[in-house]
């Protein structure tokens, strides 16, 4: 059965200052991974995600995101983080030819002036 | 159009009340799921329909009801709801479940309290 640990439940950060949001899963088979966003009152959308290839996935507001196959990890990181970045954001697996994703428990991210 | 739409946005009803849920997207996708999700806590999976056939029940209470009437469309219908059945109702869809592209869109959900 697939897992998601995400290490953090709440991560303050200042303003401009670098982070990195945790997250290990579990699972016998090959896997997906996704990190989602869900800002405040809002549904959830797809920030990256890996599928193969390069395991340094990015994604257009300048997260990006490392596959460790060794480490079965998915670590969520931003060199400089935004105001606007305060949101949960959550890792979840799937496997190939899975009908479910599985989340992870979230990590709230709160960006401080 | 790479959106999921749902409605209500808020929906307060009695134990005792139907209601339904509506999610709609037009994106071709042939998978479309519901997930309830409880404040601070992850997406809850419900159920997911592939090509309009109900494919995983997550064991689901029977007084929630989901329907599929078409590839587009999908329902939420609820009778006899109890006070701990109040949260967030989200909609999904994908290309397809159990692809290596099922990556979801979200709908921004229903917020549903229930008396």
């Amino acid at each position: 059965a697939q897992s998601v640990t995400q290490l953090d439940s709440q991560v303050p950060v200042f303003e401009e200052a670098p982070v990195e949001l945790r997250c290990n899963y579990s699972s016998s088979v090959s896997v997906y991974l996704f990190w989602y966003v869900q800002y405040p009152n809002q549904g959830l959308q797809l920030l990256l995600k890996y599928l193969s290839g390069s395991t340094l996935v990015e994604s257009i507001n300048g997260f990006e995101a490392e596959f460790n196959k060794s480490q079965t990890s998915f670590h969520l990181r931003k060199p400089s983080v935004h105001i606007s970045d305060t949101a949960e954001y959550f890792c979840a697996v799937s496997d190939a030819g899975g009908f479910k994703t599985i989340f992870g428990a979230g990590t709230r991210l709160f960006v401080k002036a | 159009d790479t959106e999921v739409t749902q409605t209500p946005k808020h929906l307060v009803m009695g134990m005792t009340n139907k209601k339904s849920l509506k999610c709609e997207q037009h994106m071709g996708h042939r998978a479309m799921y519901w997930y309830k999700q409880k404040a601070k806590k992850p997406p809850e999976l419900m159920f997911v329909y592939s090509y309009e056939k109900l494919s995983i029940n997550e064991s689901v209470p029977s007084r929630f009801s989901p329907e599929c009437p078409n590839s587009s469309l999908l329902n939420l219908h609820l009778h006899a709801l109890q006070p701990e059945d109040s949260a967030l109702y989200l909609c999904a869809s994908s290309q397809e479940a159990g692809a290596t592209y099922n990556e979801q869109f979200f709908g921004p959900g229903t917020r549903l309290t229930v008396l």
